[in-house]
């Protein structure tokens, strides 16, 4: 069964640097999404991204976040000047339809800022 | 976006079927619902779909009433795997993102 694969698993950083946070959706799925999940909280969505632009985001999606689709498979996450609060689960997920289709979800990456 | 209100836990034994309910009294005529799994420090995972009436597959059945203003999720025996975080969704309808509460924490007790 294909599914989203992302590197890495862990991640420790130094608050005020950056960190990329990578993701390989499903082949065949044209929308990608961000999540996040703080330790013991919901998952909060951050981003959506479709035919190489934004499509939505929500407020916790701030000039410090970035997305890009650098090539026909990557999907990354940029955090330009990590924050203390910035700890926590990032989720990448694709889907081949929006509006409905079935999200699938990646393993996550820990990102610990210190 | 419709709200959903769901129990915030729920314990069970092995083998039991376990029925988790979901109320979303404000759902839109054109939203599905959608459960999602979850395992400590894993990403969600979808586990079914549905518009109305009932929906099964391999994993669950779903029931939605004809009014679909609450759904309820069930997981026939279930295992000691099976304790997980379990989330109720109703799309939105114009967005693609999925709202998630604090779910159900399933306890599964051998």
């Amino acid at each position: 069964e294909p599914e989203v694969t992302q590197t890495p698993s862990h991640q420790v950083t130094q608050m005020g640097q950056e960190v990329i946070l990578r993701c390989v959706p499903i082949s065949n799925h044209l929308y990608f999404y961000w999540y996040r999940q703080i330790l013991g909280q919901k998952v909060e969505f951050l981003v959506s991204f479709y035919n190489n632009e934004i499509s939505e985001k929500s407020e916790i999606f701030d000039d410090q976040f970035s997305v890009e689709r650098p090539d026909g498979s990557n999907f990354t996450l940029k955090i330009r000047s990590t924050k203390l609060e910035d700890s926590a689960m990032y989720f990448c997920a694709s889907s081949g339809m929006r509006d409905q289709e079935t999200q699938y979800f990646g393993p996550g990456t820990r990102l610990l800022v210190l | 976006l419709a709200k959903t209100t769901q129990p915030i836990s729920m314990d069970s034994y092995e083998g039991q079927e376990v029925n988790i309910t979901c109320s979303h009294n404000n759902i839109a005529t054109n939203d599905y619902i959608t459960w999602y799994q979850q395992f400590p420090s894993q990403g969600p995972r979808f586990i079914i779909q549905g518009y109305k009436t009932k929906v099964t597959n391999e994993v669950a059945s779903l029931f939605i009433p004809a009014d679909r203003k609450s759904s309820t999720l069930s997981l026939p025996r279930v295992s000691l795997s099976d304790t997980a975080v379990y989330y109720c969704l109703v799309g939105a309808g114009d967005t693609d993102k999925l709202i998630f509460g604090t779910g159900t924490r399933l306890q599964v007790f051998p």
